[in-house]
């Protein structure tokens, strides 16, 4: 299947900095979507990019998708406590079954 | 999410007994998934269905199978448990955009 590398593993940060995380994938993409998960829920979507080149927001997140459609980025700009909570990317490839693959995560913790 | 309800949310069981794990949707949405994370892995498709009865394998299908008989049930059957397969279980629907709405989550653990 499709491979999805998602960077960084973890990220340990201070109130008020900024965040950078980002996904490569093996093979070109259609979809790139970033969702968030909190202790004992499910991942919840932020944002979703459907064209090469798009950058959209969402409040203080960002989310690129690569122009190069193997790739995309999600901005967290001035960080706060609740944006603790692992950040999974997701992309869906070219094949018109193709069906959704997911990173392995990045965990976000935010100290004071 | 309030439209996507899985039960139980947590159970335990041994080795080589039945599980099932319920998910209802009231969403009338056409696509359903089942899906489990463990560390490491992120999130692996089990399987999916593409409407009532309709259903299909994921990467990770082997020891698993399912049923939907209904557009707002899709159940995750391990006929015979094993420690593999404690993981936490999460359902998902879509409405066709392929963008998923993901309930809470079935903590299972296996002895």
């Amino acid at each position: 299947g499709q491979q999805l590398n998602q960077s960084p593993q973890s990220m340990f940060i201070q109130e008020g900095e900024d965040v950078s995380m980002n996904c490569t994938s093996s093979s070109i993409f259609n979809t790139w979507l970033w969702y968030k998960q909190e202790p004992g829920e499910g991942p919840v979507l932020l944002i979703a990019l459907y064209k090469a080149g798009e950058l959209t927001s969402n409040g203080r997140l960002t989310a690129q998708f690569g122009i190069t459609r193997k790739d995309s980025f999600l901005n967290i700009s001035a960080s706060i406590p609740s944006d603790v909570g692992i950040y999974f990317c997701a992309g869906q490839g070219t094949g018109t079954a193709s069906k959704l693959t997911f990173g392995t995560g990045t965990r976000l913790q935010v100290t004071l | 999410d309030a439209g996507i309800t899985q039960s139980p949310r947590h159970k335990v069981t041994e080795t080589g007994t039945p599980v099932t794990l319920r998910c209802h949707q009231t969403e009338n949405h056409r696509y359903m998934y089942w899906y489990r994370q463990d560390p490491g892995h992120g999130l692996r498709l089990i399987h999916y269905s593409y409407g009532v009865k309709d259903t299909d394998k994921g990467e990770v299908s082997d020891g698993y199978s399912v049923s939907r008989s209904k557009t707002e049930d899709f159940l995750l059957t391990l006929e015979s448990a094993t420690s593999s397969q404690t993981s936490v279980y999460f359902c998902a629907t879509d409405s066709g955009a392929n963008v998923l709405t993901f309930g809470a989550g079935s903590r299972l653990t296996v002895l």
